[in-house]
């Protein structure tokens, strides 16, 4: 089945750790996402990508870095310079045509312990 | 200001009853427009997608008003397996592809 996968669906984290969230799609999908989403609010974007070896910056991407060396994997890394780090993650895909939605992997609930 | 904005709710109507939710986006070079639907701690799943000239799937009808600026959903019948958060979502082409979200509008279906 075509898809995104997200794992691990939970991740524990002590603080002043990396940790790396990964995403894969099997979709043939040109363009990743990843969001943060915090209780009672909206999805923010932190980093996307529209092509292999390259990516932008969202609109929160401060301690957060990623990478695209693979069309099907984007995986995120919060680094230990992200303040704030418990959140559900999800990553999502699209394909680069007009009026086509994103799909969106299962997430990942990152606590800092 | 934000390009997306809904009215968070709560939204609580008994089952049968119509409902209809706004959304309202600031940039009118936007292209694509979405509803989704996400369940308590799940991820977001498309709804139907908001073409200019409006649709419906079933119980739900999706319109688009683009000389002001902002899209609708209505819910008919409502069901108890309706009650989720729902996002408006656009789509922005020229900004590389990007998908800004509403921060979703609750609604709880009461038997």
């Amino acid at each position: 089945d075509g898809g995104i996968t997200q794992s691990p669906k939970y991740l524990f984290r002590k603080e002043g750790q990396n940790v790396t969230l990964s995403c894969e799609q099997n979709l043939n999908h040109d363009a990743m996402y990843w969001y943060r989403q915090d209780p009672g609010q909206g999805l923010r974007l932190i980093y996307y990508s529209q092509i292999v070896n390259d990516f932008q910056k969202g609109d929160i991407a401060e301690g957060y870095s990623v990478s695209r060396e693979k069309k099907e994997s984007f995986p995120l890394t919060v680094t230990s310079a992200q303040k704030n780090p418990t959140a559900f993650y999800l990553c999502a895909s699209s394909q680069q045509m007009w009026n086509t939605e994103a799909f969106f992997g299962q997430g990942t609930r990152l606590t800092v312990v | 200001r934000k390009e997306v904005e809904q009215d968070p709710g709560p939204f609580n109507v008994p089952e049968g009853a119509t409902v209809a939710f706004n959304c309202t986006y600031s940039n009118s070079a936007s292209q694509s427009f979405f509803w989704y639907r996400q369940d308590c701690r799940k991820e977001p799943k498309l709804l139907m997608s908001v073409y200019s000239s409006g649709n419906e799937d079933g119980r739900f009808t999706a319109q688009l008003n683009r000389a002001s600026q902002y899209i609708s959903l209505l819910i008919r019948d409502s069901k108890l397996s309706d009650s989720a958060t729902y996002l408006c979502v656009v789509n922005l082409e020229y900004t590389g592809n990007q998908f800004y979200f509403g921060t979703g509008t609750s609604l709880t279906v009461i038997p």
